[in-house]
C-alpha cells in the first residue's frame, strides 16, 4: 500500500531563516499532496497543496515543490517566524481516496 | 464559517466501557472523515462516507469500532468495549465534494482509557 516517509522528524531553526521539509512517496498513482500544520491541541489545518500536473506552487513564504519521477515533494518556508512553531505533516493521496499522511515534522522557530 | 465541529473535546473512560464521539461537518460538505491520531503520528483513516454510504471502512476494527452518518451531515464513531490502545485523538474531517481531496479538520477528540 500507499507509505509516506517525512524528514527531518524535527527541525529547528532561527527566525528568519528558511525551513524545509521533505516527504516521498511510494504509490505513482497518488496526484493530490496536501501539506497541514497542526499546533498543540487543534486538529491539522491545511496551509498549501499541489496537484501533480504542476511541479511548483507558492503563497506567501510557503511553498511546495513536487518531483513526480522521484516521487518527492517539499515544503519550504521562508522568512520564518515564531508562530510559524508547530507540527507540519505531508499526505499523499489520488482522487480523494485514501490520503495517507507523513509521521509529522515538529517545527521550532527560535527568536 | 463555521468549521468541522466535534465534542466531546476529552473523554476519559475505563477500559471495557464504551465511547462515542461526534462530528458536526461543514455545511454542505458531501465527504466525511474519521481518523486516529497516535501520539508522535501522522492522522490514519479509520473510515470515509460520501453522503451517508460508508465507501471505505477497511481501516476500522470493526469488532469493537462502529460509525454512522445519518441523512448524510452528523456522524457519530462509537468503540464498545475500549481498549487501553485506543488512547489517541480522533479527528474528523470533511471536503465539499465527493472523491473531493481538501479535507478540513476538527480539534479532535483526545480519548484516555484508564
Amino acid at each position: 500500500g500507499e507509505n509516506v516517509e517525512q524528514h527531518p522528524s524535527t527541525l529547528s531553526v532561527q527566525e528568519g531563516d528558511s525551513a524545509v521539509i521533505k516527504c516521498t512517496y511510494s504509490d505513482s498513482a497518488s496526484n493530490y499532496f496536501p501539506w497541514y500544520k497542526q499546533e498543540l491541541g487543534k486538529g491539522p489545518q491545511l496551509i498549501i497543496d499541489i496537484r501533480s500536473n504542476v511541479g511548483e506552487k507558492k503563497d506567501q513564504r510557503i511553498a511546495v515543490t513536487l518531483n513526480k519521477t522521484a516521487k518527492h515533494f517539499s515544503l519550504h518556508i521562508t522568512e520564518t517566524q515564531p508562530e510559524d512553531s508547530a507540527v507540519y505533516f505531508c499526505a499523499a493521496g489520488s482522487g480523494g481516496f485514501k490520503t495517507i499522511f507523513g509521521a509529522g515534522t515538529r517545527l521550532f522557530v527560535k527568536a | 464559517e463555521a468549521g468541522v465541529v466535534q465534542s466531546p473535546r476529552y473523554k476519559i473512560i475505563e477500559k471495557k466501557q464504551p465511547v462515542a464521539f461526534w462530528c458536526n461537518p461543514i455545511s454542505g460538505h458531501n465527504t466525511l472523515y474519521w481518523y486516529r491520531q497516535n501520539l508522535g503520528q501522522g492522522p490514519e483513516l479509520l473510515i470515509r462516507y460520501e453522503n451517508e454510504e460508508a465507501v471505505d471502512d477497511s481501516q476500522l476494527p470493526k469488532d469493537r469500532f462502529s460509525a454512522e452518518r445519518l441523512k448524510g451531515v452528523d456522524s457519530t464513531l462509537k468503540i464498545q468495549p475500549a481498549e487501553l490502545g485506543d488512547s489517541a485523538v480522533y479527528l474528523c474531517a470533511s471536503s465539499l465534494e465527493i472523491g473531493g481531496t481538501e479535507a478540513f479538520f476538527g480539534q479532535g477528540t483526545r480519548l484516555t482509557v484508564v
